[in-house]
């Protein structure tokens, strides 16, 4: 079983849709839980960082975290072309160690 | 402009060829990392070095070494490249140490093959 795991997609969805993107991780001690984007020949980006259960929203990126069931998902609204790109999930575990996820890769099709 | 700046860009090269992928970084991060990235495999770390002098083993070291001589360089070595380390690379760096990064800056990456 991999620490970190997301499906490998493609997710295609319509422009405007939300699109939800989703995570698994096995450590049950992670505390810090990241998503970044990485366009198709680019290096990642860091668009979100989550701590606490719940919610946490920024603009049209949602994060939300379930350290109870140990999964953590993203959501866009609003969804639009730009937004294609691999999102991966990354997880602080218990050791401190930052692990990556194989990453989903998201197609938004006008 | 705060980066990290990784050359080369592209890097083709045969088994066995010492090579050098340089990795720099102009916002005096104690942090540094390299990682390699393979379809299906994701990111792996390879090297991690938490400041001057002090590096450690990731995930993936075999074939590979590191030195941090300096706070803004960071360079990877293949001693004697194989194809297996065919891959994109990166550097990354951060103002902490990974337990607690905020952010990992990365560089544009190296795409390097092996012959």
């Amino acid at each position: 079983q991999k620490e970190v795991e997301q499906n490998s997609g493609p997710l295609s969805v319509p422009e405007g849709a939300i699109a939800s993107l989703n995570c698994t991780y096995s450590d049950r001690g992670s505390q810090s839980f990241f998503w970044y984007r990485q366009y198709s020949g680019k290096s990642p980006e860091l668009i979100m960082s989550i701590y606490s259960n719940g919610d946490k929203e920024d603009g049209r990126f949602t994060a939300q975290l379930n350290k109870a069931s140990q999964y953590v998902s993203l959501l866009i609204r609003d969804s639009q072309p730009s937004d294609s790109a691999t999102y991966l999930c990354a997880v602080i575990n218990n050791t401190d160690k930052l692990i990556f996820g194989t990453g989903t890769r998201l197609q938004v099709f006008p | 402009e705060a980066q990290v700046t990784q050359n080369p860009r592209y890097l083709i090269t045969v088994t066995g060829k010492k090579l050098t992928v340089t990795c720099s970084q102009n916002m005096n991060h104690e942090y540094m990392s390299w990682y390699r990235q393979d379809p299906g495999l994701g990111l792996r770390q390879i090297y991690y070095s938490m400041n001057v002098e002090v590096t450690d083993k990731g995930d993936v070291p075999e074939g590979y070494k590191v030195s941090r001589k300096e706070k803004r360089n960071f360079p990877l070595i293949l001693e004697s490249p194989s194809p297996n380390q065919t891959s994109l690379y990166f550097c990354a760096s951060s103002s902490q140490g990974s337990a607690t990064n905020e952010k990992l800056f990365f560089g544009s990456g190296t795409q390097l093959s092996v012959l």
